[in-house]
């Protein structure tokens, strides 16, 4: 069974300071990963793609990438109150289109003001 | 911005009737998918679909559920006993064919079977 883990949450962190958020996964092949925001009783929203080792970076938010620690984190410097969600890791086996997405149970995750 | 609608919203059924979700993906996208989450859990994929084929089918995807693309436009997943576990929001997603994979999802359609 190929799995996506994440903390659950929730994880609170005060206004302006950095959310990091973490995921591993279990399938060594996996090569493409998502992070997706999804606010309550809504449909996920991507935020950021990463495909290679490394960081990669989009206004406020950075992705992380370590496919040998199996491992792939967001941060969200100066969070906001709008921040405030569940934030989902997917992952796909491969680069190409028309493979399903295997998300994590998300991540609570609330900026306090 | 293209989005991918879902409608309706909001479906409610008796226990083995038959429903239908209906989904536009986005125009010049070529593969189409079914995703649901039972409230309170992860996003599961069902099934994922490509030049009017299944190209995959989770073991949810069971002979009570079938999909379809009738026309152009539309991309269609039936439920044709539905059960109160099928209860869920369900979701459509469409990618497009240069690669990486992006998956855009609609605004879902919540199914509350009695």
């Amino acid at each position: 069974q190929k799995e996506v883990e994440q903390n659950s949450g929730p994880l609170s962190v005060p206004e302006g300071a950095i959310a990091s958020l973490n995921c591993t996964y279990s399938d060594r092949v996996s090569q493409s990963f998502f992070w997706y925001r999804q606010y309550s009783g809504k449909s996920p929203e991507l935020i950021m793609s990463i495909y290679s080792n490394g960081d990669k970076e989009d206004g406020r938010f950075t992705a992380q990438l370590n496919k040998a620690s199996q491992y792939v984190s967001l941060l969200i410097r100066d969070s906001q109150p709008s921040d405030s969600a569940t934030y989902l890791c997917a992952v796909t086996i491969s680069n190409f289109g028309n493979e399903k997405l295997t998300f994590g149970t998300g991540t609570r995750l609330t900026i306090i003001p | 911005e293209p989005e991918v609608t879902q409608t309706p919203s909001h479906q409610v059924t008796q226990m083995g009737q038959e429903v239908i979700l209906r989904c536009v993906p986005i125009s010049n996208h070529l593969y189409f998918y079914w995703y649901r989450q039972i409230l309170g859990q992860k996003v599961e994929f069902l099934v994922s679909f490509y030049n009017n084929e299944i190209s995959e089918k989770s073991e949810i995807f069971d002979d009570q559920f079938s999909v379809e693309r009738p026309d152009g436009s539309n991309f269609t997943l039936k439920i044709r006993s539905t059960k109160l576990e099928d209860s869920a929001m369900y979701f459509c997603a469409s990618s497009d064919a240069g690669g990486k994979n992006i998956q855009y999802f609609g605004a879902g359609t919540r199914l509350s079977v009695l």
